[in-house]
């Protein structure tokens, strides 16, 4: 299946500090998506970027695409204890619908 | 800001016992989800609606699974027998139109079968 793989699996990082996770994926997507899913809560969508976009911004988020390279990463600046969660990637599964990543689990020290 | 809305949050059921969830969807969103999570993995999806017609439930455990969105507003899913593999996070989804786009997820039901 297209299912996206995100990289690491864990990541541990000091309050302030930047955080970057990465989604790699198989087959051509017009798109991929970011979610974040706070401890035991529902997910919540963060960024879409689309095919033709390389690098798109929310924020503290960075969030960029490579289709040669069928990858994508997350990068979160300046992190705060709030961002601690896990960050899901989606792509597409045929025409309408999506599937998700195993998750990247980043939890921020104080 | 509109929300999905999912009830119950927790439910604790004995195996071999039935058990139900609902989803209200965002108000207007013609497409609604359910998914299943396992713990330290992504959402699965269970079975997806566009309005009251089933579009896509080839992951649903058909045996004893059930979902249904009579009116096309909300939805229930229903698990009868329960089994102890059954024990996940059930999370409720909805978009506009869906497509590939954007998912507007709710709390999430923890189930624990014992």
């Amino acid at each position: 299946s297209q299912q996206g793989e995100e990289d690491p699996q864990a990541l541990s990082i000091q309050e302030g500090e930047n955080a970057t996770m990465n989604c790699s994926y198989k087959t051509s997507i017009n798109n991929l998506q970011w979610y974040r899913q706070n401890s035991g809560r529902g997910l919540v969508h963060l960024i879409l970027i689309r095919s033709n976009e390389r690098e798109k911004h929310s924020g503290r988020l960075r969030v960029t695409l490579d289709t040669s390279k069928k990858s994508s990463s997350l990068l979160i600046t300046a992190s705060r204890a709030a961002d601690t969660a896990s960050y899901f990637c989606a792509t597409p599964d045929g025409y309408d619908k999506i599937i998700f990543g195993k998750g990247t689990r980043l939890h921020i020290l104080p | 800001e509109a929300e999905v809305a999912q009830s119950p949050r927790y439910k604790i059921t004995e195996k071999s016992q039935a058990v139900a969830f609902w989803c209200d969807p965002i108000s207007g969103h013609a497409t609604l989800y359910w998914y299943r999570q396992i713990l330290g993995q992504g959402p699965e999806l269970l079975v997806q609606f566009q309005d009251e017609s089933v579009v896509d439930d080839s992951q649903l455990p058909k045996d004893r699974f059930s979902a249904e969105r009579l009116k096309g507003v909300d939805s229930t899913l229903k698990i009868q027998p329960a089994e102890l593999g059954d024990s996940a996070m059930y999370l409720c989804a909805s978009s506009p139109q869906g497509g590939t786009g954007e998912q507007y997820f709710g709390p999430g039901t923890r189930l624990t079968v014992t």
